[in-house]
């Protein structure tokens, strides 16, 4: 089935670049997503990218897609404090007609100030 | 906005109680879904609906039901709450075409 991986904790200074991968095993997928967390509340999308593109730069925000390795990695330029959360990756599989999101177990990013 | 509300934050429940989680969107999304958050476990999908009355099972749908009796409104029930079901619970919601899940504030249930 499907399945989505990422590891636990990530921790940068403040300014530094941070990475967060993830891969994936439904190369069916059309759409993968990057949701952050804040304590005590829900997702939040941060960026998505169509699996037909390699690339995606949002503001301080840059995805990466290896369709080929099934890899996905979010850098976020500048880390600052208030980027310590809990990042999701997530995939956008076929379910019974419609479609379904499949989540990996998040990645908590510490930034030290 | 784009707003999905669940009905509450926190909820302490005994064990064996029937449970109701309550969640609205205003979006006229076709598709719900019903996540449960645990450490190291990350979101695992427990119920969705595509559409009023129709529900398919997740990858954890044991102990649970739910409900859509209108478009707007997806209810997770716990039929006998059970210590093994103290999580968060998230509620999403998506239009049958769109790119993105919108997510509610989570409900943080504890079973005692």
């Amino acid at each position: 089935g499907e399945d989505v991986e990422q590891s636990l904790f990530l921790s940068v200074r403040e300014g530094d670049s941070s990475v967060i991968n993830c891969t994936y095993t439904d190369s069916s997928s059309t759409y993968l997503y990057w949701y952050k967390q804040e304590p005590g509340a829900g997702l939040q999308l941060l960026t998505y990218i169509f699996s037909n593109m390699d690339m995606k730069q949002d503001q301080r925000l840059t995805v990466l897609l290896n369709k080929k390795d099934k890899h996905l990695s979010l850098r976020i330029a500048d880390t600052q404090t208030g980027d310590s959360a809990i990042y999701f990756c997530a995939e956008r599989g076929r379910a019974s007609g419609t479609y379904k999101y499949i989540f990996g177990t998040g990645t908590r990013l510490k930034v030290l100030a | 906005d784009v707003k999905v509300t669940q009905s509450s934050r926190y909820l302490v429940k005994r064990t064996g109680e029937k449970v109701f989680l309550e969640c609205v969107q205003d979006m006229d999304h076709e598709n719900m879904f019903w996540y449960r958050q645990d450490p190291g476990l990350g979101l695992r999908l427990i119920y969705f609906s595509y559409d009023v009355k129709m529900k398919e099972k997740g990858d954890i749908p044991e102990g649970y039901s739910v409900s859509r009796e209108k478009k707007e409104r997806f209810s997770l029930i716990l039929e006998s709450a059970s210590t093994n079901q103290t999580s968060m619970y998230l509620c999403a919601s998506a239009s049958g075409g769109g790119t993105e899940a919108f997510f509610g504030q989570g409900t943080r249930l504890t079973v005692v």
